[in-house]
């Protein structure tokens, strides 16, 4: 079955620091791939996605690359802020039959000042 | 529009008792998910459905859970009897299909429920 493997966290950076979340994935078909991020107490929100091979989602001066030869969609930022602190969960969409999203575990990341 | 709305947000119970856990969709889409968080597994999917029509409850814990939807604009969750494990966040979610939609899901705000 389908399933998305994210880094562990929780991942510590300084303010300005460079992220790089790693997200793998393994899936029949061709999914489409997202990013999540979650701010303390609310929901999930879409953060950026991808639907084909090497697209190139961004938002908000983060961005992943659907990498179809290594599975990979890891999300990355230049400079991070403290306001970027949050939950960051990478999932797949697979169009072949389920309709439903599978996620990640998650990765916890804190900026600090 | 005003989102997906969840009520309520925060649930403490006893076990034993009946909890209801309320979703309405954004209004014109079709398809509608509930998932729990825990963190011990993360973020789980329990049923969706589409068109008010359950299509995949393999999630679904245990014969305590059910859900419904009895129209396009309402879903409930019900776990009857709760236990303390079932304590966690419960989020709804809902998309809309055609092109272009990416299966994009758009989140609640999620109901905490803590179960004594």
């Amino acid at each position: 079955g389908d399933s998305v493997t994210q880094m562990e966290g929780p991942v510590t950076l300084s303010e300005e620091a460079f992220l790089t979340i790693n997200c793998t994935y393994t899936a029949t078909g061709y999914p489409s791939l997202f990013w999540y991020v979650q701010y303390p107490g609310e929901g999930l929100q879409l953060l950026l996605k991808a639907t084909k091979a090497d697209d190139k989602g961004s938002n908000k001066g983060f961005e992943a690359t659907y990498r179809k030869e290594t599975t990979s969609f890891h999300l990355e930022k230049g400079s991070v802020q403290v306001s970027d602190s949050a939950v960051y969960f990478c999932a797949l969409s697979d169009y072949t039959g389920r309709r439903a999203l599978t996620f990640g575990s998650g990765t916890r990341l804190q900026v600090q000042p | 529009d005003a989102g997906v709305i969840q009520s309520p947000r925060h649930e403490v119970t006893e076990m034993g008792q009946e909890v209801t856990l309320r979703c309405k969709p954004i209004s014109g889409h079709d398809y509608l998910f509930w998932y729990r968080q825990t963190m011990m597994r993360g973020l789980e999917l329990l049923i969706y459905f589409n068109n008010n029509v359950p299509i995949d409850d393999s999630g679904m814990p245990e014969d305590r859970f059910s859900a419904k939807m009895p129209n396009a604009s309402f879903s409930t969750l019900k776990i009857q009897p709760s236990e303390p494990r079932d304590s966690a966040v419960y989020f709804c979610a809902s998309s809309l299909t055609g092109l272009g939609s990416y299966n994009e899901q758009f989140f609640g705000p999620g109901t905490r429920l803590t179960v004594l």
